[in-house]
């Protein structure tokens, strides 16, 4: 089956700055890659996903990248907020949203 | 309405007890998931169904029994759980193989 990695763990930044968070994958028929935000004691929001025929794509200061060749992609935000702090979960699935393989989460803190 | 809904928020129960998590959504979404997540660990499915049909099943434990009695309804039965059992449970839904919609969850703790 699918095995997701994430990337670091917890990740604090100043306000302003970027943040960046990285997932690999083992199964190259993945073609599917959503990433999740979870604010404390909230659920999970999908905030961006890309299919393999992409290599990247952005939704205002977030961003996605995709290496299909090297089995991984990235998060990217940029000009960080505070309320952009949550855990943020990548996620990789050969059918969609019918079964995703999810990473272990990255704690995001924003520092004001 | 574009919210998937689950009640109740919070559910205590003992390990003799039987109690149903419910979930709903109005989205005209086909396929609805159980989601189980402890504590700082990203969500594990248990349950996805198709067209109301089950079709993945996580080999979970039989104490934990899924219906969904139609397209927008989604139930998830619960007997004699264990206390390591207790987590948040998430229903989601999506159209068929897009984006998952997670509700709010159920708080369970198993005592």
């Amino acid at each position: 089956g699918e095995n997701v990695e994430q990337h670091p763990s917890t990740l604090s930044v100043q306000e302003g700055d970027s943040a960046v968070i990285k997932c690999t994958y083992s199964d190259s028929a993945s073609n599917y890659f959503p990433w999740y935000k979870q604010e404390l004691g909230k659920r999970p929001q999908l905030i961006i996903d890309i299919r393999s025929n992409v290599g990247e794509k952005k939704d205002q200061r977030i961003a996605v990248t995709l290496n299909k060749t090297a089995k991984h992609f990235s998060l990217h935000i940029t000009e960080t907020q505070p309320e952009d702090s949550a855990v943020y979960f990548c996620a990789a699935s050969q059918t969609g949203a019918n079964n995703l393989f999810f990473g272990t989460g990255t704690r995001l803190t924003v520092i004001p | 309405d574009t919210e998937v809904t689950q009640t109740p928020k919070h559910l205590v129960m003992g390990m003799t007890n039987k109690k149903s998590l419910k979930c709903e959504q109005h989205m005209g979404h086909r396929a609805m998931y159980w989601y189980k997540q402890k504590a700082k660990k990203p969500p594990e499915l248990m349950f996805v169904y198709s067209y109301e049909k089950l079709s993945i099943n996580e080999s979970v434990p039989s104490r934990f029994s899924p219906e969904c009695p139609n397209s927008s309804l989604l139930n998830l039965h619960l007997h004699a759980l264990q206390p390591e059992d207790s987590a948040l449970y998430l229903c989601a839904s999506s159209p068929l193989n897009e984006k998952l919609f997670f509700g709010s969850g159920t708080q369970l703790s198993v005592l």
